[in-house]
């Protein structure tokens, strides 16, 4: 089945210790988004991929990058990590270019623990 | 920048009772409306949208209605069950030159008493 894949499911880390996190997909999809969401909360968009072009949201920190080495695969790499990021993490993706309404498909997330 | 706002927070309704939560958005450029039901721990999944064209749109238990004029949309929840307990959110999308962006709710925590 086509689908959006984020590993690891769960992952721990230590306050500033670098850390990333995977999303690979199997639509083809040519535009790949990054959430934060933390409890409670609507997701957070952080940044999003429409091809190889990166697009950032003003409010996100210079903490987060990413990275899209090629159309399944975005990572979201946190470069030191704070007590303040742990949060799931949900990687989309869409295709405007076919698609006339942004219908987005949600990976299962990645559950960041800092300690 | 475009706002999506969502109400109640947080509703508690008995089993097999009706459920309606409001959302209202600012950008009449908005042309897509999903909606998204979230279990813990789980990812946002969608359980109906309503599209610009459209004033209602029915799935089993599940209708949206959309009003482009208010800019207002509603989901129902008919005959709930215990099931349904979850977080809801709204969320509005245009279409960009680009790319597209979903504006979320604030989030609905629904809860349905035995």
């Amino acid at each position: 089945d086509a689908m959006v894949i984020q590993n690891p499911r769960y992952q721990v880390t230590q306050f500033g210790k670098p850390v990333t996190l995977s999303c690979s997909q199997t639509l083809n999809h040519n535009v790949m988004y990054w959430y934060q969401q933390k409890s409670s909360q609507a997701p957070k968009l952080l940044f999003h991929y429409y091809d190889k072009d990166f697009n950032n949201e003003a409010d996100t920190p210079d903490n987060f990058q990413s990275r899209r080495p090629n159309t399944s695969f975005c990572f979201l790499d946190i470069r030191s990590p704070g007590l303040g990021d742990a949060a799931m993490y949900l990687c989309a993706t869409s295709d405007p270019t076919r698609q006339l309404y942004n219908e987005q498909f949600f990976g299962p997330g990645t559950r960041l623990t800092v300690l | 920048g475009e706002n999506v706002e969502q109400h109640p927070s947080t509703l508690s309704v008995q089993e097999g009772d009706s459920a309606v939560i409001k959302c209202t958005y600012s950008d009449s450029a908005s042309n897509y409306f999903p909606w998204y039901k979230q279990e813990l721990g789980k990812r946002p999944q969608l359980i109906i949208d309503i599209r610009s064209n459209v004033g209602e749109k029915k799935d089993q238990r599940i209708a949206v209605t959309l009003n482009k004029t208010a800019k207002h949309f509603s989901l129902h929840i008919t005959e709930t069950q215990p099931e349904d307990s979850a977080v809801y959110f709204c969320a509005a999308s245009k279409r960009y030159s680009s790319a597209s962006k979903i504006i979320f709710g604030s989030g609905t925590r629904l809860s349905i008493r035995p």
